[in-house]
């Protein structure tokens, strides 16, 4: 069975903090992607990691992926408000479609 | 970047009544299309596949006498939802990839009330 799981499901944390969501799929898929989702809107594209061992950083957030160990994992550092939603990771699986994970809700608060 | 467009943005309608759903990619060509259903506090689920010009192919328990998918061009897939029930309320997402082959690019996403 074609499986993502992340975790936490839920995640509240202070300003300032920093601290990593995981991934675990279950395909042998070399591609595995992050997504943002604020609340009642579509996603926005975050990183595609695309090779075991890739890293990707955009400002407080950093993703990286261990394909032998079939995780990914979300990095965020010194956390601010903004960066409050909700964040899917997502494997394109031998399917050659994306199966999504359940998703992390992040709160973050002063 | 690339950009996909979607249209309406919501829509509300009385229980029976077909709702049309378009999925236009408005700077590129898409040679395939999905469409996803998200329920609140839920992940998105993918519901079909089109490719343009051929049927779509549709997920385990996803009725294709229900949700009707035509891609009739490499910039536009429509989704229509016949007879609708409250059941069918949901956020539809659409995506579209091109040529590249590993990158899909989202639209804004349909919210549906069945009423």
């Amino acid at each position: 069975e074609l499986k993502v799981e992340q975790n936490p499901l839920f995640l509240s944390m202070q300003e300032g903090k920093n601290y990593t969501i995981y991934c675990n799929y279950s395909t042998t898929s070399d591609r595995l992607y992050w997504y943002r989702q604020d609340p009642g809107k579509s996603l926005e594209s975050l990183f595609v990691l695309l090779s075991n061992g890739a890293v990707k950083q955009e400002g407080r957030l950093m993703a990286s992926l261990d394909t032998k160990a079939r995780l990914s994992t979300l990095h965020i550092t010194a956390a601010v408000h903004d960066l409050s939603a909700t964040y899917f990771c997502a494997d394109l699986a031998y399917t050659d479609k994306l199966i999504f994970g359940t998703g992390t809700r992040l709160q973050v608060f002063p | 970047g690339a950009v996909v467009s979607q249209h309406p943005s919501w829509v509300i309608c009385k229980s029976g009544t077909s709702v049309k759903i378009e999925c236009r990619s408005l700077d590129f060509q898409a040679t395939t299309m999905f469409w996803y259903r998200q329920f609140p506090k839920q992940s998105l689920m993918l519901m079909a596949t089109s490719n343009e010009g051929s049927k779509a192919t549709y997920e385990q328990g996803v009725e294709k006498d229900k949700f009707l998918i035509n891609h009739a061009s490499l910039t536009l897939s429509t989704l229509t939802v016949t007879s609708a029930h409250p059941e069918d309320s949901s956020f539809y997402i659409c995506s579209a990839r091109g040529d590249s082959g590993y990158e899909q690019y989202f639209g804004p996403g349909t919210r549906l009330t069945v009423t």
